[in-house]
């Protein structure tokens, strides 16, 4: 049972460079997001999607692009690096995406942990 | 907006010792509320849940209800093991945005032996 997957691990990366972070879910689920964590702020949302071809900015969108052509496959671009995108980066994905539903359980990846230099 | 309050850590108990780690929040519907444990190394998984007032979410010996007088869902546990040494993380969603969850900052919890 993969769950979510995320690749890389780990990685570094100077100033001003360009990077996809992936994340694939083998669950079918629909709502898939992105979170960065930051000590002493908890986890913060990035963008999210509720379904192949429907993506929306969270709290933290700047910086960072994502596409959802599949319902599998939720990339995270970083367009140009910055020491301040350095950070854990968490893709989470849960089943239902309809609003007025009582939520169901988030799965998420084991992070990857970004470093700029 | 949807926010949430957690107790600062870092907290470092003895193990059997008993465990609360407060949990507040503020929310413009009516939310669902979550814990979830980071492990060293690892990813966050959800520990426990309520969906509606007065609801007791419970798992692997923790507990927290959800109580809308108050808008806390403090979690406890009666007696710690060093395996539970983690991060814990209280999250809400509100049915009205889409799944989004909002967390709190989290505190780590150190059980010694």
């Amino acid at each position: 049972n993969a769950g979510v997957t995320q690749t890389p691990k780990f990685q570094v990366l100077k100033t001003g460079q360009s990077m996809t972070l992936q994340c694939a879910q083998d669950m079918n689920h629909e709502y898939m997001s992105w979170y960065r964590q930051d000590p002493g702020m908890g986890l913060r949302l990035i963008h999210y999607s509720v379904g192949a071809g429907i993506t929306d900015q969270g709290e933290v969108p700047n910086g960072y692009n994502v596409s959802r052509s599949t319902t599998e496959d939720f990339p995270l671009r970083l367009l140009s690096a910055a020491p301040s995108q350095t950070s854990v980066y968490f893709c989470a994905s849960s089943s239902t995406a309809r609003t007025g539903t009582p939520n169901t359980e988030a799965f998420f990846g084991q992070g990857t942990r970004l470093t700029v230099v | 907006g949807n926010s949430v309050t957690q107790m600062e850590g870092p907290v470092t108990l003895s193990e059997e010792a008993f465990l609360t780690i407060n949990c507040t929040y503020t929310a413009t519907g009516y939310p669902s509320l979550f814990w979830y444990v980071q492990y060293p190394g690892e990813g966050l998984q959800l520990l426990l849940k309520a969906t509606k007032a007065d609801d007791k979410g419970s798992n692997k010996g923790f507990e927290a209800t959800y109580r809308k007088e108050t808008t806390s869902f403090h979690l406890e546990k009666g007696s710690v093991q060093v395996s539970d040494s983690a991060v814990y993380f209280c999250a809400l969603s509100d049915p009205q945005t889409a799944r989004q969850l909002t967390f709190g900052s989290g505190t780590q919890l150190t059980v010694l032996p």
